[in-house]
């Protein structure tokens, strides 16, 4: 079965400095992908990026890229640049199984890790 | 578009009593998903639709959650008898079949006293 191992509860950056929070997984699938979602204290769950297991090069979007490492089973989430805004939950969540011929099925999420960026 | 939609956003009920809560996905979405979120804890599967397949059901932590789902568009998460411990924000999110994110209503949050 999938997990999704998120072993920082929580974690504090400066403004305008980088952060890494850490993401290990573990799966028996060879095709597989992690994502990303964001909860501020509001509650909503934003999509930040996704990394695909057969993806050549890491995914970036705009301040966030992924620190893909297959043989370690990590998809650390690097955070570039930090904003005040950027204070929030971060969840790593994987598909409970990979389809191609349907649907990915439901997402596993680690327990998260709440960020706390500083001015 | 619209994004997914639930109602209510928030519900105060008393123990014993049903309560439904209600997801609009975005259009043309065929998965559709709740999860259950206790205050401070990460996200919990309940039940997963896709288009016209068998319900994924393996989520849901007892006989008194129930969830339907009208072809590809609204469900509705049904909860009997409600216990305290059913106090949690109910998340419900739609996709595409195919890999793609996950887009996320902004819950309801329900309080049983």
């Amino acid at each position: 079965a999938q997990k999704i191992t998120q072993t920082q509860p929580g974690m504090f950056v400066q403004e305008k400095e980088a952060v890494t929070l850490d993401c290990t997984y573990d799966t028996s699938d060879q095709s597989y992908g992690l994502f990303w979602y964001k909860q501020p204290s509001s509650g909503e769950m934003i999509f930040l990026i996704y990394q695909g297991s057969y993806d050549e090069q890491n995914a970036t979007e705009g301040r966030y890229s992924l620190n893909f490492q297959k043989a370690r089973k990590s998809a650390n989430l690097v955070i570039s640049a930090s904003q005040l805004g950027d204070s929030a939950m971060y969840f790593c969540a994987m598909p409970s199984s990979m389809n191609y011929g349907g649907s990915q099925g439901n997402l596993i999420f680690g327990k998260g890790t709440k960020l706390s960026v500083k001015p | 578009g619209a994004g997914v939609s639930q109602s209510p956003s928030n519900k105060v009920t008393e123990k014993g009593k049903d309560v439904e809560l209600r997801c609009d996905p975005i259009s043309g979405h065929t998965a559709l998903y709740w999860y259950r979120q206790r205050l401070g804890q990460g996200l919990e599967f309940l039940i997963y639709f896709q288009g016209n397949s068998a319900p994924d059901k393996s989520g849901l932590p007892s006989d008194r959650f129930s969830a339907e789902r009208t072809g590809e568009s609204v469900s509705t998460l049904t909860i009997q008898r409600t216990q305290q411990e059913d106090s949690a924000v109910y998340l419900c999110a739609s996709s595409f079949a195919r890999v793609s994110p996950l887009h996320f209503g902004n819950g309801t949050r329900l309080t049983v006293t």
